[in-house]
């Protein structure tokens, strides 16, 4: 089974600035995805991240937004940028695994915009 | 596309009776079908999977669940509920369409488990 770290596991940050959180994996992958669960709510995806190519962003969320990067098969970050507070929510990596194999998740990264 | 339903934001149940979360499925194709539980200030963890095979599956933890294909459910499943089952649990069903989804996952609302002494 995969293991997936992600930093930071919490930030508070101010209005108009940017995080980016990274997401190591202990085994290379193919396709790594980045999800947003805002509170009480349900996992939302963000984007699926390729090696090697530009990722591939869900409706509602943009590039200039999240810019992500994939630089190879075990690491990605996320950025969020110019916050808000509608911004606060858990981060959370996963990969892709097999098609048969369950997809693992990281700890999350709680964000909370001030 | 793929979807799933979770009709409960709350279930609740006394410690030691069975407990049964329930979650709807639609799909194009196969279904793989998952749960997830994340307790609070956690990540999400794995407790089972459908893929082929037996229609009762049995994961971590003791829970268990049923695919019924005709009633396109999936529903989650213990005998005897433990306090420490509480927690927020994910039906999800993944996308093995192709393309650039490939592999996502689809995750319904949750369902806040309550388990009382």
């Amino acid at each position: 089974s995969a293991v997936i770290s992600q930093k930071p596991s919490r930030d508070i940050c101010q209005r108009g600035t940017s995080l980016t959180i990274q997401c190591q994996v202990d085994s290379q992958v193919t396709m790594m995805f980045w999800y947003r669960q805002q509170p009480g709510q349900s996992l939302t995806l963000i984007a699926t991240a390729n090696q090697g190519s530009e990722a591939t962003y869900e409706s509602g969320f943009v590039i200039d937004k999240f810019p992500i990067s994939r630089p190879n098969l075990t690491f990605s970050t996320l950025t969020v940028s110019n916050m808000s507070p509608e911004d606060s929510s858990i981060y959370l990596c996963s990969e892709s695994g097999s098609p048969y194999n369950e997809q693992f998740f990281g700890p999350g990264t709680r964000l909370t915009v001030l | 596309a793929q979807s799933v339903a979770q009709p409960e934001d709350q279930v609740n149940v006394a410690e030691g009776n069975p407990l049964t979360v329930k979650c709807t499925y639609s799909v194009s194709g196969n279904p793989y079908l998952f749960w997830y539980v994340q307790y609070p200030n956690r990540g999400l963890q794995f407790l089972l999977k459908y893929i082929t095979g037996d229609n009762l599956v049995k994961g971590s933890y003791g829970f268990e669940a049923e695919f019924n294909k005709s009633q396109t459910s999936f529903h989650l499943k213990k005998p005897s509920a433990l306090v420490s089952d509480s927690a927020l649990y994910f039906c999800a069903v993944r996308d093995n369409t192709g393309g650039s989804t490939l592999g996502r996952l689809y995750f319904g609302r949750g369902t806040q488990l309550t388990v009382w002494p």
